[in-house]
């Protein structure tokens, strides 16, 4: 069975940083983009980054760019988001996701981020 | 950047068929895919590659593409169908999602 389950999300403040962790279990990591989507309270689905199977391919929608960095661990079959500069903005669900194709066919429970003073 | 338009919400009677559009330019073009999301659970995927249902999911659910506008088209409603919907597509190598049907089953 498919399994993601992200952790790391917390309260932090307007400028400070955070680092994500999605662990993946129940299929091989290293043939799957993985991807990074977030859900702001009440509104809809945004996604955030991906990233390809060996890491060396990385891409983010524009209001995290710079910001932001998805990278992934082969070995330990964890992708992670390290975010920086966060706002208020950045509040939100941040769900891992496994790419297959074109589609996301497999999502974790999210984790929760809280940007507030 | 890349829009996907979708009607904030849609009402259908049980048993009877529900159609949700995601708009987008040249959205024939690509591939669209659905997402089902009930209240504060994970988005579940519904429809791939236009069309293709995931296994585990019920062929009442069916899916078009044509144009600028992909259609998500559920047959013989039933109550466990309500929830949000979002479509998704691929635009210079980032995803973008539309934004999000209420179905609600009355």
């Amino acid at each position: 069975e498919v399994q993601l389950v992200e952790s790391g999300g917390s309260l932090v403040q307007p400028g400070g940083s955070l680092r994500l962790y999605c662990a993946a279990s129940g299929f091989t990591f290293t043939n799957y983009w993985m991807s990074w989507v977030r859900q702001a309270p009440g509104k809809g689905l945004e996604w955030v980054a991906n990233v390809n199977q060996d890491g060396s391919k990385k891409y983010y929608v524009d209001s995290v760019k710079g910001r932001f960095t998805i990278s992934r661990d082969n070995a330990k079959n964890s992708l992670y988001l390290q975010m920086n500069s966060l706002r208020a903005e950045d509040t939100a669900l941040y769900f891992c996701a496994r790419e297959n194709g074109n589609s996301s066919d497999s999502w974790g429970q999210g984790t929760l981020v809280t940007v507030s003073s | 950047s890349y829009e996907l338009t979708q009607p904030p919400s849609v009402s259908v009677s049980p048993g009877q068929t529900a159609s949700i559009t995601c708009s987008g330019d040249k959205l024939g073009d690509k591939y669209a895919s659905w997402y089902q999301q009930k209240p504060g659970r994970s988005p579940v995927l519904v429809i791939y590659q236009d069309k293709r249902r995931p296994s585990g999911i019920p062929e009442r659910f069916s899916g078009s593409n044509s144009g600028n506008t992909a259609t998500l088209t559920i047959s013989g409603t039933q109550a466990m169908d309500e929830a949000d919907y979002y479509c998704q597509t691929w635009d210079s190598s980032t995803a973008v999602f539309g934004t999000g049907t209420k179905v609600t089953v009355l």
